[in-house]
This record gives structure tokens, C-alpha cells and sequence, in this order.
């Protein structure tokens, strides 16, 4: 089944602790993204990648960084997470500069 | 900069009552519209797209229209059932940043039997 998987679903953490949001996809497609979700603002992009050992900027990317070593893998670190960052995540791939596969999400809570 | 404006919600309809989400944009040139699809629990899934003005971008009963002249994507269906319940995402997407999508605040949508 074609499908992005994303891991943990859940997680809380305290503020400091380093986390990384595992995210794979099996659809062999060159374009991945991570996205954050707030209450009232919709999914902003945080990083992208278009290629492996290519990633760039989003428009939220402060306090993420992200790593694409291989073209299945993206995924997203937070060294030093702070209560800010609390926020529901999704994985997201394309074949290209098109339509988006989701992935199932990521809660995280940082107290 | 691009951005998506939907109306708020939460919309609450009977079964079987025609629905209506607003959505409106500011881009330049020609993005492509989407919406998108969150039910409870899970993440977003493709409704429906449209890439250029006038196209009717249709699935499961829903369509909308790329209308240029008012920077508009209105999301309708004519006859809405209790599985459609769930959060309603237009978007739109400039093919750059990797395909970023730029979305709307989202509009929950209850359907009561």
C-alpha cells in the first residue's frame, strides 16, 4: 500500500530534550515536506526536500532541522524543543511540485 | 505574499442539505487549487484540484470551481451525509518550495442524521 508513515503518533516531552519525527515514504517520490498544524492558521511548511542530500527552508523553520540521507527518510529534529513548538505535524511526498501525500501526523506536546 | 481565506466554521448541516465553503485567495500568476480532506484522527487527503482558471475539479459528490476573475474556490456538494464530517482545507500551490501548499484555516464541517 502507498502510504507515508510517520513515527512517533504521539509524544510528550519537556523542553530541552532533543526529539527527532521519524517520516518514510514508500512511493519513491523526489519531493518531501514537513508541515505544522495550529488551531486557526492552518499547516505552514516548515523544510522541504527535493532531492536526496537537497533539503531548504520553509516558511517556519526556526528551531527544526531535518536530514534527507536517503529518498525514502525525512525526518525532522528538534534539539532543543521548546513549549512553542506544541503543534500537530505531518509528513507529506510528491512525485513532484503538485499534489501531497500525507502522512498520519505527529501530536507533540512540550511542557 | 500568497494566501487562502475560507469561511469560518463550524458548519453544521442536516443529512442531505447542499453545502457551501467559501474560499478565496491572493497569488500572483497561476497557482493551483486544491482542497483537502481531514477526518477525525487522521492526516489530510486529496479532494479535489483544479489548475487553471475555469477547470472543475470534481470527487465523491464535491466540486469547485477555479474561478480567475474572483480569486475564488468554492467548495459545494448537493447532498452531504454524516461521513462527511470532518475538517475542510482549500489550498493553493505556486509549484515552488518543493510543491508547498499554502492553506486555508481549515472549516469543520458536522453533518447530524
Amino acid at each position: 500500500e502507498a502510504q507515508v508513515t510517520q513515527n512517533p503518533r504521539y509524544l510528550i516531552t519537556v523542553t530541552g530534550k532533543k526529539l527527532t519525527v521519524t517520516c518514510s515514504q514508500n512511493m519513491n517520490h523526489e519531493y518531501m515536506s514537513w508541515y505544522r498544524q495550529d488551531p486557526g492558521l492552518g499547516l505552514r511548511q516548515i523544510y522541504y526536500s527535493m532531492n536526496v542530500e537537497v533539503t531548504d527552508k520553509g516558511d517556519v523553520p526556526e528551531g527544526y532541522k531535518v536530514s534527507r540521507k536517503e529518498k525514502r527518510n525525512f525526518p525532522l529534529i528538534l534539539e532543543s524543543p521548546s513549549p512553542n513548538q506544541t503543534s500537530l505535524y505531518f509528513c507529506a511526498s510528491s512525485p513532484g511540485e503538485d499534489t501531497q501525500y500525507f502522512g498520519p501526523g505527529t501530536r507533540l506536546t512540550v511542557l | 505574499g500568497d494566501s487562502v481565506t475560507q469561511m469560518e466554521g463550524p458548519v453544521t448541516l442536516s443529512e442531505e442539505a447542499f453545502l457551501t465553503i467559501n474560499c478565496t485567495y491572493t497569488a500572483t500568476g497561476y497557482p493551483s487549487l486544491f482542497w483537502y480532506v481531514q477526518y477525525p484522527g487522521e492526516g489530510l487527503q486529496l479532494l479535489l484540484k483544479a489548475t487553471k482558471a475555469d477547470d472543475k475539479g470534481s470527487n465523491k459528490g464535491f466540486e469547485a470551481t477555479y474561478r480567475k476573475e474572483t480569486t475564488s474556490f468554492h467548495l459545494e456538494k448537493g447532498s452531504v451525509q454524516v461521513s462527511d464530517s470532518a475538517v475542510y482545507f482549500c489550498a493553493l500551490s505556486q509549484g515552488n518550495q518543493g510543491g508547498k501548499l499554502i492553506f486555508g484555516q481549515g472549516t469543520e464541517l458536522s453533518v447530524k442524521p
